[in-house]
């Protein structure tokens, strides 16, 4: 079955270390891959994508099709990088796949 | 410009009764979604239009239903509310007839059947 996967739930960092969350997905072709982040009190808003290959807010993610994954780094975590983040493939019919989504608490 | 608006903001609702979430955006997105998000399952599609005049099933779309009647309006319909549709729910729009699609969500509903 197609679908996404990020495996953990909850990561707590300290500030100034570095975060990574992981993403899977099993779908196939060549997807386009975004991350959408929702902080705290605001709307779910896109993070990144995949064919920008930039970075936002410090953030980047690559992709890998070998692995099928999408994983979004940030080598120091700031305070205000606590948020909800939730990885999206793009499918077939241009509809979003949400992942789980993963809740980072970044420690002062 | 307000982008994508939703009502009402939250709103306690009994077994049985029926319920409709609105939704309005004024950036001329042919695309309009509904989601929920449920602890522990992330957000899962519920209906989803790609132009107004059709609509389409998502992942969980039992107990639901939705219109769109035009470009800027998506209501969401409970016929019935049983306590599972206990969530929050997003309405979401796009522009996906260009390459920039990205999705715009609103502010959500959360609503609580007792």
């Amino acid at each position: 079955a197609q679908r996404v996967t990020q495996p953990e739930k909850l990561l707590s960092v300290f500030k100034g270390a570095p975060v990574e969350l992981k993403c899977n997905y099993s779908y196939s072709g060549s997807p386009e891959l975004f991350w959408y982040v929702q902080y705290s009190r605001q709307r779910l808003q896109l993070l990144l994508r995949h064919i920008s290959r930039e970075s936002i807010k410090g953030f980047t993610a690559d992709l890998n099709k070998g692995e099928t994954s999408f994983h979004l780094k940030k080598p120091f975590a700031q305070e205000e990088d606590s948020a909800m983040y939730y990885c999206a493939p793009k499918r077939g019919n241009n509809r979003l796949a949400f992942g789980k989504g993963n809740q980072v608490v970044v420690i002062p | 410009i307000a982008g994508i608006t939703q009502a009402p903001t939250s709103q306690i609702l009994a077994a049985g009764r029926r319920m409709t979430l609105r939704c309005t955006q004024d950036m001329r997105h042919n695309a309009m979604y509904w989601y929920r998000q449920d602890l522990g399952l992330g957000l899962r599609l519920i209906h989803y239009s790609n132009t107004a005049g059709t609509t389409g099933k998502g992942e969980v779309p039992d107990g639901y239903s939705v219109s769109r009647a035009n470009t800027d309006d998506f209501p969401l319909t409970l016929a019935s509310a049983v306590p599972s549709q206990t969530s929050v729910y997003f309405c979401a729009s796009s522009d996906s007839s260009g390459s920039q699609d990205t999705q715009y969500f609103g502010p959500g509903t959360r609503l609580t059947v007792l």
